[in-house]
């Protein structure tokens, strides 16, 4: 499968700071990529969906301001969340589709907002 | 709104025990399923993908779907307690759009 790597894997930040997630498709070019999160004992919500050189496109409910996503190249995607607070900890993930089908994730960042 | 229903269990099988995964799903117009297993603390891993109506055999891991009952399962034989994690049935509608993921279902293989 693909090759997806994440960085960092782990971030305990200070409320109002701000935490930039990289996430690389290390294999293949990928033009679109996927950001989750998933909080304890639930399943993966799809934030925002990253298009290389446009604007992602966010869910309902996710805050575009508050969650930046900058897809630059074909290999990089960003997540920036902004003014961090308690309720933005949780384990955010990236995943990459290659042939359009079959996506693959990242390790993952687990965030934690002091 | 496009649903994905799964049995959260968890489900407890027996070491060598056939385990059976079973996931609904609402779109009649979804085109790929596929099968992520996730360990406790990890990200999601695709274990099977699946197309076509029928079985897809992969080792141990089988996959059915039924497009005309919207129904996919997960059938893993000779479990073994690596097994142990939960299993997220995911759905696509056409082209490169998001999965719809099922809230998963815990699979406990008891040795």
């Amino acid at each position: 499968g693909a090759v997806v790597s994440q960085h960092p894997s782990w971030v305990i930040c200070k409320s109002g700071t701000s935490v930039k997630i990289e996430c690389r498709s290390l294999d293949f070019q990928a033009t679109t990529m996927f950001w989750y999160r998933q909080f304890p004992k639930q399943s993966l919500m799809l934030m925002a969906t990253s298009n290389e050189g446009s604007k992602a496109t966010y869910e309902q409910g996710v805050e575009k301001d508050k969650f930046l996503i900058n897809h630059a190249s074909l290999t990089l995607s960003t997540l920036t969340v902004t003014s961090a607070h308690p309720e933005d900890s949780s384990f955010y993930i990236c995943s990459d589709t290659k042939q359009g089908w079959e996506q693959y994730f990242g390790p993952g960042t687990r965030l934690t907002v002091t | 709104q496009k649903e994905v229903e799964q049995n959260s269990g968890p489900l407890s099988v027996p070491e060598g025990a056939i385990a059976s995964l079973n996931c609904t799903y609402s779109d009649r117009g979804s085109q790929s399923f596929f099968w992520y297993r996730q360990y406790s603390g990890k990200s999601p891993e695709l274990i099977m993908s699946i197309y076509s109506n029928g079985d897809k055999e992969d080792g141990r891991f089988t996959a059915q779907l039924n497009k005309a009952s919207q129904y996919v399962s997960l059938l893993i034989r000779d479990s073994q307690p690596s097994d142990s994690a939960t299993y997220l049935c995911a759905v696509m509608g056409s082209g490169n759009t998001p999965l719809v993921f099922g809230k998963g279902t815990r699979l406990s293989v008891i040795a």
